[in-house]
């Protein structure tokens, strides 16, 4: 199975900051997703970037995606309190989806 | 409501004492996964289940067992539960991702905490 591994493990910002997360993969991928999980809640999907488009935006989010060097990171601008949660990437290829530790944001009021 | 529903939502129970953890989504999903999320060990993935009657190990999948007898519904069976199996546990659905093709998102249940002393 695929898994991507999130970096930083945690990140802490204060309100209005943006906010960056890394996801890096080791095998060729379809897409990548990313998913939030609030406290002790499921996981919630955020944006898929399929593996032929290089940079997708959905609101607040931008994600980029580099399948030369495997990796993908996701933007958060003018982060908010409510951005606080953990964040997940799933590289995805044939195989079912699977999830690394995710990167714990804390955006501080 | 579009939705993944689990139950019981919080459970504690004692060494080995069978407790079955129920899954269902309304929204046609032929993919059902279950995972297990741990301190500093992220979610792992200990079942999934690619359509009716088809079913298939995760990373995780020792003391547990699973059913998919009907779409909607797809039972976690721990036949006798261990301390090392306290954790949280989701069920997800999507559709089926097609081999070669691009894998859909993901919809999870609430998740259930599951204590076993």
């Amino acid at each position: 199975s695929q898994q991507g591994e999130e970096d930083p493990q945690a990140l802490s910002i204060q309100e209005g900051e943006n906010a960056t997360m890394n996801c890096s993969y080791k095998t060729s991928i379809n897409n990548l997703q990313w998913y939030r999980q609030n406290s002790g809640r499921g996981l919630v999907h955020l944006i898929l970037i399929r593996s032929n488009e290089r940079e997708k935006h959905s609101g607040r989010l931008r994600v980029t995606l580099d399948t030369s060097k495997k990796s993908s990171s996701l933007l958060i601008t003018a982060s908010r309190a409510a951005d606080t949660a953990s964040y997940f990437c799933a590289p995805s290829g044939n195989t079912p989806l699977v999830f690394g530790k995710g990167t714990r944001l804390s955006v501080i009021a | 409501e579009a939705q993944v529903t689990q139950n019981p939502r919080y459970l504690i129970t004692v060494t080995g004492k069978k407790l079955t953890v129920t899954c269902s989504q309304n929204m046609n999903h032929e993919y059902m996964s279950w995972y297990r999320q741990d301190p500093g060990l992220g979610l792992r993935q200990i079942y999934y289940s690619m359509n009716v009657e088809v079913t298939d190990k995760g990373d995780v999948p020792e003391g547990y067992k699973v059913s998919r007898k009907e779409k909607r519904n797809f039972p976690l069976i721990l036949e006798s539960p261990s301390p090392n199996q306290t954790s949280l546990y989701f069920c997800a659905s999507s559709p089926t991702p097609t081999l070669g093709q691009v894998t859909y998102e993901q919809y999870f249940g609430p998740g259930t905490r599951l204590t076993v002393t």
